[in-house]
């Protein structure tokens, strides 16, 4: 069966310097791998998405995640963070079937410093 | 286009009762997917549904139901509620493969929830 690690539960940034949120899968073909962001008390929004092709992905709000499928890795970056951008993310894995849904990370909590 | 719709957003039962969720998807998405967000266990899948029929189904116990209906509107039903069933109820829509604009198949967009408190 899939899964996937966020070995960071909170990661602390400073407004305007750049962050990086790591994610690592395990799935035994090409997984489909996306990005969400969760603000307190809301559902889930979609950041990006791989399913193929250039292993670079371009997502909303300035957000680009890279897939590396020697490290099993799909790494979440964006260059200068914003006040806005504290909100908790999840990395998800789904199975070229979908049988068993979208399979999540325990997610990393993004604190800003003014 | 709106958005995927759940209601109600808060609900408060009490043990052995039980409750049902409702979710209406974006329109013309016809899969609709069913999870559950707790702080122990984070997110997981409970089911998902594509022309009125359950497809996939994750690793919950029987209380846990639910149903399509033609319209693609889906609702969850959880029997004999128990302390753990507390958490955020999520629905999430799609496009099934076929009809999935190129690279959005599987793409599945969240409704706020319902925060489901069982004391």
């Amino acid at each position: 069966a899939q899964s996937v690690t966020q070995p960071d539960i909170h990661i602390t940034v400073s407004e305007g310097a750049s962050l990086e949120l790591r994610c690592n899968y395990s799935y035994g073909a090409t997984p489909y791998l996306f990005w969400y962001v969760q603000s307190p008390g809301q559902g889930l929004q979609l950041l990006l998405k791989y399913f193929s092709g250039d292993t670079l992905v371009q997502g909303i709000k300035g957000f680009e995640a890279e897939f590396k499928r020697s490290q099993s890795s799909f790494n979440l970056r964006k260059p200068s963070v914003h006040w806005s951008d504290a909100a908790e993310y999840f990395c998800a894995v789904l199975s070229g079937g979908g049988a068993d849904g979208l399979t999540f990370g325990k997610g990393t909590h993004l604190i800003i410093q003014p | 286009k709106a958005g995927v719709t759940q209601t109600p957003r808060y609900l408060i039962k009490t043990r052995g009762q039980q409750v049902t969720l409702s979710c209406s998807p974006i329109s013309g998405h016809r899969s609709v997917s069913w999870y559950q967000q707790t702080p122990g266990q984070g997110l997981q899948f409970l089911f998902e549904y594509f022309s009125e029929t359950q497809r996939n189904k994750g690793n919950f116990p029987g209380r846990f139901s639910g149903r399509q209906f033609s319209n693609s509107r889906s609702e969850m039903n959880v029997s004999t509620l128990e302390l753990g069933d507390s958490a955020l109820y999520l629905c999430a829509s799609s496009y099934p493969r076929r009809l999935a604009p190129k690279g959005s198949y599987n793409e599945q967009f969240f409704g706020p929830g319902t925060r489901l408190t069982v004391l």
